[in-house]
């Protein structure tokens, strides 16, 4: 079974500053990882995936992620905040596997990131 | 290309009541799920239907939650009858087919579900 913890429930950055989201991951086979976004009353959206290839995505909005397999890692970053970003933020894992586990989303607690003016 | 279609927004009802939500899954997409989402958690499956067929309902409690897709498009949740524990988000996503895990899942915005 696979799982994901996100360290922090909140965080809280200035305008232009560094934006940095962790997730962990735990799989038993080799995973898929997501970033969903989820702004307030609203449904979530994609920010990136890692599915193979290339470790670090990239993906809307300026946001990027590295998968690293030795750490068990997927954050999330952005060079420079802005206000927009404030939203709850969702890492994800689904299995590269077979049955009944496909496309089946584990999802993290969430991070609640606020950018401060 | 319109989204996932979810209604009603905001639903308050009182414990041992019934209520159903309803999805309209992106025109389309093959795979649909349900998702419950509780305050300061992340989204839990619920289940997970391919066409108008099963996939995944181990996660569903099926002593009072039903769900169906009649004809492998739209698709109604059910509780029955609902618990103090229920209230939520509950989320629908479609995705265009089964995906091996690749693919993105698109969501709708959810139905608010307070229990008193």
């Amino acid at each position: 079974a696979q799982s994901v913890t996100q360290l922090g429930s909140h965080v809280s950055v200035s305008e232009g500053a560094l934006v940095l989201l962790r997730c962990n991951y735990s799989s038993s086979v080799p995973p898929y990882l997501f970033w969903y976004v989820q702004y307030p009353n609203q449904g979530l959206q994609l920010l990136l995936k890692y599915t193979t290839g290339a470790t670090l995505v990239k993906g809307i909005n300026g946001f990027e992620a590295e998968f690293k397999k030795s750490e068990t890692s997927f954050h999330l970053t952005k060079p420079s905040a802005h206000m927009s970003d404030a939203a709850e933020y969702f890492c994800a894992v689904s299995l590269n596997a077979g049955g009944t586990s496909y496309g089946k989303l584990t999802f993290g607690q969430g991070t609640i990131l606020t950018v401060h003016p | 290309e319109a989204g996932v279609a979810q209604s009603p927004r905001y639903k308050i009802i009182e414990k041992r009541q019934s209520v159903a939500f309803w999805c309209n899954p992106i025109s389309g997409h093959a795979t649909l799920y349900w998702y419950q989402q509780i305050l300061g958690q992340g989204p839990k499956l619920l289940i997970q239907f391919q066409n108008n067929g099963v996939v995944d309902d181990s996660q569903l409690p099926k002593d009072r939650f039903s769900a169906e897709r009649l004809k492998g498009v739209d698709s109604t949740l059910k509780i029955q009858p609902a618990k103090l524990e229920d209230s939520a988000v509950y989320l629908c996503a479609s995705s265009p087919r089964l995906t091996s895990g690749r693919g993105e899942q698109f969501f709708g915005p959810g139905t608010r579900l307070t229990v008193l």
